[in-house]
């Protein structure tokens, strides 16, 4: 089973601000199906990229995905009030999904 | 668009079978290109995917090696729904548990549902 490890745990910053968040694998995930969601307490997670690097529907471009082989970036290019939430990254193969453990964007 | 509708007990006592259903709407449960599944989120395990049924000409299932003997997720086609039980059910098994669509990653999730094991 492929184990994402994600870092860091907690971003602290300040709306405006760029937030660079990490998803390393540990092996190589299979063509390339990583994705990250969006999570808020109470909510469902929310799918932001697909395929390393594809927006979901609607979601804006202010998200932007990178990577490759065991190692991932999710970017926020200017931190909104509403992106201050847990992120995490999910990997598909053998038939299945896994998940990272989540970074929390925090306000600063 | 495409809605998932979960439901199911909220209280689940050790030893028994947790069930829940997710009803779909704005796609089929039978659809020779979807995926359908069931994941959980605990404090202490975070997101854990569970597993899947989907339809290629048969219905087919994939279990988490980790409740593979305890899991049975099947399909309802005249009501558009699929449902999750879990067998022999202990505390640790206590998250909220989502439905959601999705091959690769989930485009649409249910809305949670918080399941308590205790007695």
């Amino acid at each position: 089973e492929i184990v994402l490890t994600q870092s860091p745990g907690t971003l602290s910053l300040s709306p405006g601000e760029r937030a660079t968040l990490s998803c390393r694998a540990s092996q190589s995930v299979n063509s390339n199906y990583l994705a990250w969601y969006q999570k808020k307490p109470g909510q469902a997670p929310r799918l932001l990229i697909y395929g390393v690097s594809n927006r979901a529907t609607g979601m804006p471009d202010r998200f932007s995905g990178s990577g490759s082989g065991t190692d991932f970036t999710l970017t926020i290019s200017r931190l909104e009030p509403e992106d201050f939430a847990v992120y995490y990254c999910q990997q598909y193969g053998n038939s299945s999904w896994t998940f990272g453990q989540g970074t929390k964007v925090e306000i600063k | 668009q495409v809605q998932l509708q979960q439901a199911g007990p909220g209280l689940v006592k050790p030893s028994q079978t947790l069930s829940l259903t997710c009803a779909v709407s704005g796609d089929s449960i039978s659809s020779n290109s979807a995926i359908w599944n069931w994941i959980r989120q605990s404090p202490s395990r975070g997101l854990e995917w569970l597993g899947r049924t989907y339809y290629r000409s048969e219905w087919h299932n994939d279990y988490a090696v980790s409740v593979k003997s305890r899991i049975i997720i099947d399909p309802d086609t005249s009501k558009n729904q699929f449902s999750l039980h879990l067998n022999s059910v202990t505390p640790d098994d206590t998250a909220v548990y989502f439905c959601a669509r999705g091959v690769t990653a989930g485009d649409y999730w249910g809305q949670g549902t918080l399941v308590t094991v205790s007695s």
